[in-house]
């Protein structure tokens, strides 16, 4: 059975303080590893995939990477409107497997 | 980045009632769609995934009956909670796979259902 984990479960930063989210995963085979944002009731917004071991993604102040075990969102320099819930989501690969495992989230909290 | 429509957004109902939520893919065609129930300070439970066309395949522990899934088109998907009960009372999302190379999975805005 796939499994996310994501920690911390909660995370606050003062504006400016540079962290990390990390996101552990389990799958047999993977086929992408995703990251979203997720704002107090919205649907979650699309930010990155990563495929392989070794890939990095940036947007403005994100950069997601990942290694064979676990991801990880690096946040700099966070403002106030960086603060929501970031979740991490995985697929296996196989034909016609596009379903999402997600983990429980963390809730990020910029405080000015 | 591609634009999936859900309708609507909050919607309150009498117990015993059937509810439909409507989720649109707007600028891309959609052959699989995936219908998710969220609970408070909780992850994203899947409960069906949808193919254009065909039935839609549920999650176990999720009744079928109650849930019921019409992906008539490849830009829109239903779901109709049918008898309506106040434990059915959650935040219900529809996500699209849109085509093509990629596999993103590309969310709607949510639908806060309250049953009253």
């Amino acid at each position: 059975e796939d499994q996310v984990t994501q920690s911390p479960e909660a995370l606050r930063l003062q504006e400016g303080e540079s962290s990390s989210l990390n996101c552990s995963y389990t799958v047999s085979g993977l086929r992408g590893l995703f990251w979203y944002r997720q704002d107090p009731g919205k649907g979650p917004e699309f930010l990155f995939t990563l495929y392989s071991a070794g890939e990095e993604k940036e947007k403005e102040r994100l950069k997601a990477t990942l290694t064979k075990k676990e991801s990880f969102l690096h946040i700099t320099a966070p403002k106030p409107e960086d603060s929501a819930t970031y979740l991490c989501a995985v697929t296996r690969s196989g034909a016609g497997s596009y379903q999402l495992t997600f983990g429980k989230g963390t809730k990020l909290s910029v405080i000015p | 980045g591609a634009v999936v429509s859900q309708h609507p957004s909050w919607v309150i109902c009498k117990s015993g009632t059937s509810v439909k939520i409507e989720c649109r893919s707007l600028d891309f065609q959609a052959t699989t769609m995936f219908w998710y129930r969220q609970f408070p300070k909780q992850s994203l439970m899947l409960m069906a995934t949808s193919n254009e066309g065909s039935k839609a395949t549920y999650e176990q522990g999720v009744e079928k009956d109650k849930f019921l899934i019409n992906h008539a088109s490849l830009t829109l998907s239903t779901l109709t909670v049918t008898s309506a009960h106040p434990e059915d009372s959650s935040f219900y999302i529809c996500s699209a796979i849109r085509g093509g190379s990629g596999t993103e999975a590309f969310f709607g805005q949510g639908t806060r259902l309250t049953v009253v």
